[in-house]
């Protein structure tokens, strides 16, 4: 079985303060995404790593950067949050052609 | 410009019925597509899928049919059980990419 975990599962942080979440997979998988899930919007891509220190902006990267040290973690960092990043923060990997999903992180930005 | 489109946003469907959700793309260079069920505060869980060049994919009490004319895709459950109560969502993957788009999920509701 697929294995991604998300360390962080509920935040609350300060507007202007930089925020990390973080991701683990254990399939050796060598794409891996973040997505924030928001009502009435569905799922959109923030960052997408397609291998080792590789990344590439998503649909909506404003606000966010990615890093990708390691084929297995992959961070998501918000260097100045905002309330409007308040949201569910998804990550993925990707094997064959299924991604497969973390628990999330629930982030709220006061 | 939402290339993938699920336009009801909730089903209420009695147990033991058959709960079937669609969802409507725009994309014709889409060659795979999936489905997900997400509980809350739960990241979403694969459930299955099907390549574009098959029209109908079947695991259990999960069946997906691909109307490739239609540019439509729907999931059935039968038996619909309370524990499938969730958000579902499709996602279509482009052809030689690694972009996945996701519709806005359907939320279904199964009464006992």
């Amino acid at each position: 079985d697929v294995k991604v975990t998300q360390s962080s599962r509920y935040l609350v942080k300060r507007t202007g303060e930089k925020v990390f979440l973080e991701c683990v997979q254990d399939m050796d998988h060598e794409n891996m995404f973040w997505y924030r899930q928001d009502p009435g919007l569905g799922l959109r891509l923030i960052y997408f790593s397609y291998d080792v220190k590789m990344k590439e902006k998503g649909d909506i990267p404003e606000g966010y950067s990615v890093s990708r040290e390691k084929k297995e973690r992959f961070s998501l960092i918000l260097e100045s949050a905002s309330t409007n990043q308040t949201s569910m923060y998804l990550c993925a990997s990707r094997g064959g052609n299924t991604i497969y999903f973390g628990e999330g992180s629930w982030l709220t930005v006061v | 410009d939402q290339q993938v489109k699920q336009n009801s946003p909730s089903l209420s469907v009695q147990e033991g019925r058959i709960s079937i959700l669609n969802c409507d793309y725009t994309n014709s260079m889409f060659d795979y597509f999936l489905w997900y069920k997400k509980y809350p505060a739960e990241g979403p869980t694969f459930l299955i899928s099907i390549s574009s060049i098959k029209d109908k994919n079947e695991d259990g009490r999960f069946t997906v049919f691909l109307n490739k004319s239609a540019k439509h895709l729907s999931l059935h459950i039968v038996p619909s059980q309370p524990g499938d109560s969730a958000v579902y969502f499709c996602a279509a993957k482009d052809t030689g990419t690694y972009k996945y788009i996701f519709g806005t999920g359907t939320r279904l509701k199964v009464l006992a």
